[in-house]
């Protein structure tokens, strides 16, 4: 079945531990996101990849890096965690350049605590 | 700065009709985005709008007045199913998206 796919499903981690979020989309879109999302608060970017071997910083990027190495993975790793790093992750992906016009589609999302 | 304005809950009735209004002041607009998402879920596509208007789609149309910085999102017929957080989002002239906050719809039987 084509989409995107997130693991772990949740994950509880102590705070200074290193994490990697895995994301793997088969609809071999171009452009690919990580969001957080807050109770009270909007999705916010934290980083996206345009293409494969490309990526960018979205509006809060500290603490978290991204690789993309091909089309189809789009990982993300917490280096050292903190405590305000608790959220929900969604990844999602889209067919276009990734200028905000393209509609997004998500993965099921992971739900990270950090203790 | 930038800002999209969503009540943060509504109620309805299951048969009735609703409407979402997201209010939006960014630098520029290249379109505005709607996305359903249910509890625990991913967010889901509904509808875009670009030009002024409304949109429509079986049971939910979209409306969207660039000069007022203004859109809708409209559920008629409602079922329960539509028990969801309503998403409203816009491209600026940056091309980035902007997400608001989120509308909680509760139906009630």
């Amino acid at each position: 079945i084509a989409g995107i796919t997130q693991a772990p499903t949740s994950q509880i981690l102590a705070a200074g531990r290193r994490m990697t979020l895995r994301c793997t989309q088969d609809m071999r879109h171009n452009a690919m996101y990580w969001y957080r999302q807050d109770l009270g608060l909007g999705l916010r970017l934290i980083h996206y990849s345009n293409t494969a071997g490309t990526t960018g910083k979205g509006e809060v990027p500290d603490g978290y890096s991204v690789s993309r190495a091909n089309t189809d993975d789009f990982p993300l790793t917490l280096a050292s965690a903190v405590p305000s790093q608790t959220s929900v992750y969604f990844c999602a992906s889209s067919d276009g350049s990734g200028d905000g016009t393209d509609t997004q589609y998500f993965g099921p999302g992971t739900r990270l605590t950090v203790l | 700065g930038q800002n999209i304005d969503q009540p943060t809950e509504m109620t309805a009735t299951e048969g009735a009709i609703v409407q979402i209004n997201c209010t939006y002041q960014t630098s520029g607009f290249n379109g505005l985005f709607w996305y359903q998402q249910h509890a625990g879920e991913a967010p889901t596509f509904l509808s875009y709008n670009v030009l002024d208007g409304l949109e429509e789609k079986g049971r939910f149309s979209s409306f969207l007045s660039r000069s007022k910085g203004y859109s809708y999102l409209l559920l008629k017929e409602l079922q329960m199913k539509d028990s969801a957080s309503y998403l409203c989002a816009v491209t600026d002239s940056n091309y980035q998206l902007i997400w608001g906050a989120g509308t909680k719809l509760i139906i009630k039987p």
